[in-house]
């Protein structure tokens, strides 16, 4: 089946500094990809869509200037938290559909973030 | 607003019984619905999906039934097994993925 990764897999950092994740469809282009936010007991939360060429579309509620997203090929997508507080600490997934119009959702093992 | 509602937080049952979970959606119509399982620290992993016109769809021991009337779906594990314990996610959607939209997940617990 479809492989999708991420990059790190856990990350710990001071507060106010910046934080990339990577998000990679292994075996398949995605000229789609999501990020979702899970808090400890809570469900996934869909933060944004990444599309490969073009802007992200964020949900709302969610701040496009602390969460850049960017879709720069067709396999990889990056997440960066600007200036994280301990707030923003949570478990960050990325998913893909595998190709176009293929309902199902494969998604990357997750990053947790740990801002101190 | 959409609504989706997983029957209960947690679940214990004991090995060898069947798991019945549900999910149920208001201000919503579906074209599909799927459920993941999720492990502590892990992503969801796809299981079933589900469309509008069919009323079961089966996968080994799994089951799931589709019930646009009730706005239900149950997700059954038979012949439960300790491996099965995990956080079984139900998600509907429209057409093509989009408004994918999860539950707030069953916490399963199968007792040896």
């Amino acid at each position: 089946g479809a492989v999708v990764s991420q990059h790190p897999s856990w990350v710990i950092c001071k507060s106010g500094t910046s934080v990339k994740i990577e998000c990679r469809s292994l075996d398949f282009q995605a000229t789609t990809m999501f990020w979702y936010r899970q808090f400890p007991k809570q469900s996934l939360m869909l933060m944004a869509t990444s599309n490969e060429g073009s802007k992200a579309t964020y949900e709302q509620g969610v701040e496009k200037d602390k969460f850049l997203i960017n879709h720069a090929s067709l396999t990889l997508s990056t997440l960066t938290v600007t200036s994280a507080h301990p707030e923003d600490s949570s478990f960050y997934i990325c998913s893909a559909p595998p190709r176009q119009g293929r309902e199902t959702q494969y998604f990357g093992p997750g990053t947790r973030l740990l801002v101190l | 607003s959409q609504k989706i509602e997983q029957n209960s937080e947690a679940l214990n049952i004991q090995e060898g019984k069947t798991a019945t979970l549900t999910c149920n959606y208001t201000n919503y119509s579906p074209a599909y619905l799927q459920w993941y399982r999720q492990d502590p620290g892990r992503g969801p992993v796809f299981l079933l999906l589900i469309r509008e016109n069919e009323k079961e769809k089966r996968k080994e021991r799994l089951k799931v039934t589709f019930d646009t009337t009730l706005k239900q779906s149950l997700f059954h594990i038979t012949a439960s097994q300790p491996a099965d314990s995990a956080t079984y996610l139900c998600a509907p959607s429209d057409n093509y993925g989009q408004n994918f939209v999860f539950g707030p997940g069953t916490r399963l617990s199968v007792l040896p």
